[in-house]
């Protein structure tokens, strides 16, 4: 079976602090995906990378950059935390280049920011 | 915006009635995929059904796709308790590998 995690199920974190939250697959899955869960807005798309030290913006990059220097794991980092971002994160992964291929997900990370 | 929209947002029946969602997107898509969340997790994938197809089905899971009216709908036959989560819909967009958009969900709850 397929295995993302994150590195934490809840974070509480003061405004202007630097946040990193990490997503890890065994799959060696090419495509890592970083969302954000609100409600009544469903999932928007923040970033994703389709190979090491690959990236591109989805939706909602602002005030977020990401890392990925290994195929396995996938940061997402909040330079400065503001309580706009205060969110559901939810990382996912996807096997190759077919349109066919689905996404597997982490168990989220609910952040607070103060 | 592509995103899709899910109807009902909110579906409470009995257990062993059927239980039909829908999904309405923009723009043009590569597929379609269904997914689950039980309260407070991650997202658990149903079913993915291609824009050349027009119906799949997976045990009590039955996904149809209208491309021509851009809708698709989720029906779960012969609920159960265990049915009980928020069921979204996420779309591809043609010739955006990766670009994927969800919809604000379903609530479903399931009565015993």
């Amino acid at each position: 079976d397929v295995k993302v995690t994150q590195s934490s199920r809840y974070l509480v974190k003061r405004t202007g602090e630097k946040v990193f939250l990490e997503c890890v697959q065994d799959m060696d899955h090419e495509n890592m995906f970083w969302y954000r869960q609100d409600p009544g807005l469903g999932l928007r798309l923040i970033y994703f990378s389709y190979d090491v030290k690959m990236k591109e913006k989805g939706d909602i990059p602002e005030g977020y950059s990401v890392s990925r220097e290994k195929k396995e794991r996938f940061s997402l980092i909040l330079e400065s935390a503001s309580t706009n971002q205060t969110s559901m994160y939810l990382c996912a992964s996807r096997p190759g280049t077919g349109f066919q291929e689905t996404q597997y997900f982490g168990p989220g990370t609910r952040l607070l920011v103060l | 915006s592509q995103q899709g929209e899910e109807d009902p947002q909110a579906l409470s029946i009995q257990e062993g009635e059927n239980a039909t969602m829908n999904c309405s997107y923009k723009t043009s898509i590569n597929n379609l995929q269904w997914y689950r969340q039980n309260s407070g997790r991650g997202l658990v994938h149903l079913i993915l059904i291609r824009s050349n197809e027009r119906e799949k089905h997976s045990g009590r899971l039955r996904v149809t796709l209208d491309t021509s009216k851009k809708s698709s709908s989720l029906l779960i036959t012969a609920s159960r308790a265990a049915d009980t989560a928020s069921y979204f819909c996420a779309t591809e967009l043609l010739y955006n590998f990766n670009k994927f958009y969800f919809g604000s969900g379903t609530k479903l709850n399931v009565k015993p």
